[in-house]
């Protein structure tokens, strides 16, 4: 079954407004990354996150990385007509080859002028 | 990060036959690649992982007769979809890894399968 959760799967918003989506893995994680997929493009890497309560920020981004690794979640505060895109968090497992992640189904982001 | 190409970029075949998909490391030298496939407004489903002078590990459920990877040297891995069926027709994207595990994307590969 699918390992790691996303939520929401699609999110609209007005352009100004926040937003936010979630993530959570049924086990605990090495690290958490995300990525940004535009519209008929590829995933693009954003950033990773490896400790335990870690917060990153980005301009208008704000990842965080759960105390137990177990979720994350990316905010975007004033959202704008560039952030565009599926935002897909995926995970690594202790263990497991590097680089290879379990992937969340995504959150689907339109953001209206 | 690194960057990938893979060509082609889009592809129409006829059921039946076989199309290969290159995907190339170009400034780095790439032990592991990873080839997913990702069907419209989906997630990304990994299907293998290729190694660099070994076999390809698959996922499973995947079949390996009929995708076949082959990495031959550092810097190219190839995917092969044999026996195409319109079943088959989705967005291939290859991987690779960089230092601390995070995956730099080829552009990807619109396969449509008539």
């Amino acid at each position: 079954g699918q390992q790691v959760m996303q939520i929401p799967q699609y999110q609209h918003v007005q352009e100004g407004e926040d937003f936010t989506t979630y993530c959570n893995s049924s086990t605990t994680l090495s690290n958490i990354q995300w990525y940004k997929q535009r519209p008929g493009g590829h995933p693009v890497f954003l950033i990773q996150l490896v400790k335990s309560g870690e917060v990153k920020k980005q301009k208008r981004l704000t990842f965080q990385f759960g105390e137990a690794k177990k979720n994350s979640s990316l905010h975007i505060t004033a959202t704008q007509t560039t952030d565009v895109g599926t935002y897909f968090c995926a995970g690594q497992r202790r263990g497991s080859t590097l680089g290879r992640l379990y992937f969340g189904r995504g959150t689907q982001l339109t953001v209206w002028p | 990060g690194a960057v990938v190409s893979q060509h082609p970029s889009r592809v129409i075949c006829k059921s039946g036959t076989s199309v290969k998909i290159e995907c190339r490391s170009l400034d780095f030298q790439a032990t592991t690649m990873f080839w997913y496939r990702q069907f419209p407004k989906q997630s990304l489903m990994l299907m293998a992982t290729s190694n660099e002078g070994s076999k390809a590990t698959y996922e499973q459920g995947v079949e390996k007769d009929k995708f076949l990877i082959n990495h031959a040297s550092l810097t190219l891995s190839t995917l092969t979809v044999t026996s195409a069926h319109p079943e088959d027709s989705s967005f291939y994207i290859c991987s690779t890894p960089g230092d601390l595990g995070e995956q730099y994307f080829g552009p990807g590969t619109r396969l449509t399968v008539t």
